[in-house]
């Protein structure tokens, strides 16, 4: 089975900070890679497909970038809102794991 | 509204079976891939099954054998028969919508469903 390794598995940042998340596969995925986002008590909500495609509805702030085993998730600005969790998932092979999520804290 | 809410949780001893009902509006189950991801109290999120628009079906190691995906065409439901429920088992569940563009992601979520399986 491949495996996602997401880092750091915290993240304490401000308000209007820039954060990187990084999320690494065992083997190459190609760009089959989503990003998502989940608050306490709720579904998770999708942020990027594709590695890099921007769902809609989701603010420009968020970006994807990445391919094969070496994938990020940049948000450019950091909105009250934005602080959550955030978990990767590869949709190449099954099983589709999800990375072990990144929990995004507030400074 | 596009939307999926799942129904059917509860309580239940180990080794019992338990059948969970997620129901979509706003778009058609059997055109799509369907699936089911759980969470553990605490927990990262877990894949557990899919259902592809033609029928075929796949599951994780961890309930190959014991759970069974399903959907009814005529109600738009998708369904997750679980049977010899462990401890291990006990999470939220949630269906969702897997939109196939390049494979993409799940794009859709019900609110989940909590599932307790003990004695």
């Amino acid at each position: 089975d491949i495996q996602l390794t997401q880092s750091p598995s915290f993240l304490s940042a401000s308000v209007g900070d820039r954060v990187t998340i990084t999320c690494r596969a065992s083997q190459g995925i190609s760009d089959y890679l989503a990003w998502y986002q989940q608050k306490p008590g709720k579904a998770p909500k999708l942020l990027i497909y594709t590695a890099s495609t921007l769902h809609s509805g989701v603010p420009s702030t968020f970006s994807g970038s990445g391919s094969g085993t070496e994938f990020t998730l940049t948000i450019s600005s950091l909105q009250p809102e934005d602080f959550a969790t955030y978990y990767c998932q590869l949709l190449s092979t099954y099983p589709l794991t999800f990375g072990q999520g990144t929990k995004l804290e507030i400074k | 509204e596009v939307q999926l809410v799942e129904s059917g949780g509860g309580l239940i001893q180990p080794g019992g079976s338990l059948r969970l009902s997620c129901a979509a509006s706003g778009f058609i189950v059997s055109s799509n891939y369907m699936s089911w991801v759980r969470q553990a109290s605490g927990k990262g999120l877990e894949w557990v099954s899919v259902i592809y628009s033609g029928g075929s079906t796949y599951y994780a190691d961890s309930v190959k054998g014991r759970f069974t995906i399903s959907r009814d065409s005529s109600k738009n439901m998708l369904y997750l028969q679980m049977n010899s429920l462990r401890a291990e088992d006990t999470a939220v569940y949630y269906c969702a919508r897997w939109l196939q563009l390049g494979n993409a992601a799940f794009d859709i979520w019900g609110q989940g469903t909590m599932v307790t399986v003990s004695s």
